[in-house]
């Protein structure tokens, strides 16, 4: 089974505009992180944010923002006021700290942002 | 920050031949390095899990005696496509986890290489 589901394959916003790049996941594991990070086309991957299983708030990072809703086991990356250099892939990967500690990282959503 | 370097970026290669990656941990001690695989428009795929001075941990369906990863140094692990074929035509990445992980034990990332068997 899936343990990262990104539904959206492909999103275009406007510049400055703000836009939601969904995730859902599944653990049985209480103790987990949710990462967010950006691929451009060159390939390298860039981390944008992180919220532990147990953090109360969610994170934020500059225009970065995690819409954390643990009970719907949800992690939505929020980016605000676009820009044409947010255009790139983004995964969503989560890490179970009791079960082997490995990333699995969802099958992404490209973004593209339009002038 | 944590900088994780690999080389090559890219390499082409010829079928039969094999291919070693390096990913190195410039400026932290990493215990702990991944091995991933990403295809064209596919997402990151784990392949194995290397720890200094012991045997790697493959993932289900990677084949250790085609992809051979040595971990010799709390800095560098290697990857070595043996007997390489256009199917392994690939962008591998690696990623490196700190010796002393911080808050969110997070992984650095290596640039990639791109693969490309002929």
């Amino acid at each position: 089974a899936q343990k990262i589901t990104q539904t959206q394959p492909g999103m275009f916003v406007q510049e400055k505009e703000a836009v939601t790049l969904d995730c859902t996941y599944d653990t049985s594991d209480p103790s987990y992180g949710l990462f967010w990070y950006k691929q451009p086309s060159s390939g390298e991957m860039i981390f944008l944010i992180y919220q532990g299983s147990y953090d109360q708030q969610n994170a934020t990072e500059g225009r970065y923002s995690l819409n954390f809703q643990k009970a719907r086991k949800s992690a939505n990356l929020v980016i605000s006021a676009s820009q044409l250099g947010d255009s790139a892939m983004y995964f969503c990967a989560m890490r179970e700290w009791n079960y082997g500690q490995n990333f699995v990282f969802g099958p992404g959503t490209r973004l593209s942002v339009l002038p | 920050g944590a900088v994780v370097s690999q080389h090559p970026s890219w390499v082409i290669c010829k079928s039969g031949t094999s291919v070693k990656i390096e990913c190195r941990s410039l400026d932290f001690q990493a215990t702990t390095m991944f091995w991933y695989r990403q295809f064209p428009k596919q997402s990151l795929m784990l392949m194995a899990t290397s720890n200094e001075g012991s045997k790697a941990t493959y993932e289900q369906g990677v084949e250790k005696d085609k992809f051979l990863i040595n971990h010799a140094s709390l800095t560098l692990s290697t990857l070595t496509v043996t007997s390489a074929h256009p199917e392994d035509s690939s962008f591998y990445i690696c990623s490196a986890k700190p010796w002393t992980a911080g808050y969110n034990n997070e992984q650095f990332f290596g640039p990639g290489t791109r693969l490309t068997v002929l």
